[in-house]
């Protein structure tokens, strides 16, 4: 049982576009959604969060958007730089979860100059 | 100096075999998890510990069995390997099960043959 999908595998995006990833749920009792970054042979690093009870949240380059009705989120990025190029994870979790959180299978983002 | 640090990086080994993981974290943080990243890349949750006390027991074979000397440590014993537990084993801490100070550590590849 997927509580978390991210459809595409892979992105690429020229440098200065927008990158576009998205990510599915199941589950309508999280109460935050987090995005982590991943580059090879390191672990995931925390990006940027949101809580249930906000649909946008900026920090930077990087925008999140959650629309609970439709149980998806986006990360945009913009404008893309190459040192952007990496796995993104969507990992939403619960207050009463323990601080586990449920990962998507990764969106991998390359940004060419 | 690493904050959340796993040994070894790689680790080949044969079937039947047992082996540990160590996971070591400098950040005084006082909960502690075991992702696996199976194949599929999905990462997904084994254990947690909270002050050296288990909190998050996955659906987790037996062979599988976290130690936690103290809120710092906290390493993975697996007996009985199996071709089906090669995967990439992330640490990670957080402070008070809060998912936004999460800090994985590089993890370590088994590989079992």
């Amino acid at each position: 049982d997927q509580q978390v999908k991210q459809n595409s595998p892979s992105l690429s995006v020229q440098e200065g576009r927008i990158s576009i990833l998205n990510c599915d749920y199941t589950n309508s009792m999280f109460d935050y959604f987090l995005w982590y970054k991943k580059y090879p042979a390191e672990g995931p690093t925390f990006l940027i969060s949101i809580s249930s009870i906000k649909d946008k949240n900026e920090d930077g380059r990087f925008t999140v958007f959650l629309n609970k009705s439709a149980k998806h989120l986006s990360l945009h990025i913009v404008p893309s730089q190459p040192g952007d190029s990496a796995v993104y994870f969507c990992a939403p979790g619960g207050y009463n979860q323990g601080g586990k959180l449920i990962f998507g299978q990764g969106t991998e983002l390359s940004v060419k100059p | 100096d690493t904050a959340v640090s796993q040994t070894p990086k790689y680790l080949v080994t044969q079937m039947g075999n047992d082996k540990s993981i160590k996971c070591e974290q400098n950040l005084g943080h006082d909960t502690m998890y075991w992702y696996k990243q199976d194949s599929k890349k999905f990462l997904k949750i084994m254990f947690s510990y909270n002050n050296k006390e288990l909190i998050i027991n996955e659906t987790v074979p037996n062979r599988f069995s976290p130690k936690s000397p103290d809120k710092a440590h906290l390493n993975l014993h697996i007996n009985s390997l199996e071709l089906g537990d090669s995967a990439v084993y992330f640490c990670a801490s957080s402070q008070d099960f809060t998912p936004y100070g999460y800090t994985f550590g590089s993890g370590t590849r088994l590989t079992v043959v």
